[in-house]
């Protein structure tokens, strides 16, 4: 069964670089089969989109976040990873990383436990 | 942008049905999945392509399309299934989420 697990700093200064990376384990990252995404949730709120990416690099991010998200995926270690940077208050969140099928409709089947990042100094 | 409607909370009595709707337009065009989650803990996929259930979620849930609104609706509803329900979908190669809605068995 393939499970996904975020790691990264809990605590990061306002207007620095949030960093995260997600895990996959039980599983291969290198597959068409499937995509990998960026999900949050603010305390108290709802999901919100970060941004998808593909085995070979083709990423797709959330319009209102475009122009400060960057996502990588590093095959040989079956990770992938997300890069914010200037972040602010709002940026605190439950930050998950999860698997997309195109199979399942463009639905997330498979989710991380979430990492909970602050944004304060 | 696009975006997909739920109504904030819906209450509903045990063994009775619930009926979550999710609205957006032309999003009878579009797959809408579903996902359940309860507090503390990840999402759950409930529902994908408007009304398949992943294995290991009970057939009480079941999803539809009609027009512009998709709905997820759950029969015979226990108390274990409290919790925050999500619409979603794809709009030119976006993801959105519909704001969410707190289901409460009473």
């Amino acid at each position: 069964q393939l499970q996904m697990q975020e790691s990264g700093p809990g605590l990061v200064n306002p207007a620095e670089t949030l960093s995260l990376t997600c895990s996959v384990s039980g599983g291969s990252i290198s597959t068409s089969n499937y995509y990998w995404g960026w999900i949050r949730q603010p305390p108290g709120k709802g999901l919100e989109w970060i941004g998808t990416m593909d085995y070979s690099g083709t990423t797709y991010y959330n319009p209102s976040l475009k122009s400060r998200v960057t996502m990588s995926i590093d095959t040989s270690k079956n990770q992938f990873s997300l890069r914010l940077i200037s972040s602010t208050a709002a940026d605190t969140a439950v930050y998950y990383c999860g698997r997309g099928s195109a199979a399942a409709g463009g639905a997330f089947d498979i989710w991380g436990r979430g990492t909970m990042v602050t944004v304060s100094s | 942008s696009y975006e997909l409607t739920q109504p904030p909370s819906v209450s509903v009595s045990p063994g009775l049905t619930a009926r979550i709707t999710c609205s957006g337009d032309t999003l009878g065009h579009k797959y809408t999945s579903w996902y359940q989650q309860k507090p503390g803990q990840s999402p759950v996929l409930i529902i994908y392509q408007d009304n398949k259930r992943p294995s290991g979620i009970p057939e009480r849930f079941s999803g539809s399309v009609s027009g512009n609104t998709a709905a997820l609706t759950i029969s015979e509803t226990l108390a274990m299934d409290e919790a925050d329900y999500f619409c979603q979908a794809w709009d030119i190669n976006t993801v959105v989420f519909g704001g969410g809605t707190k289901l409460t068995v009473l």
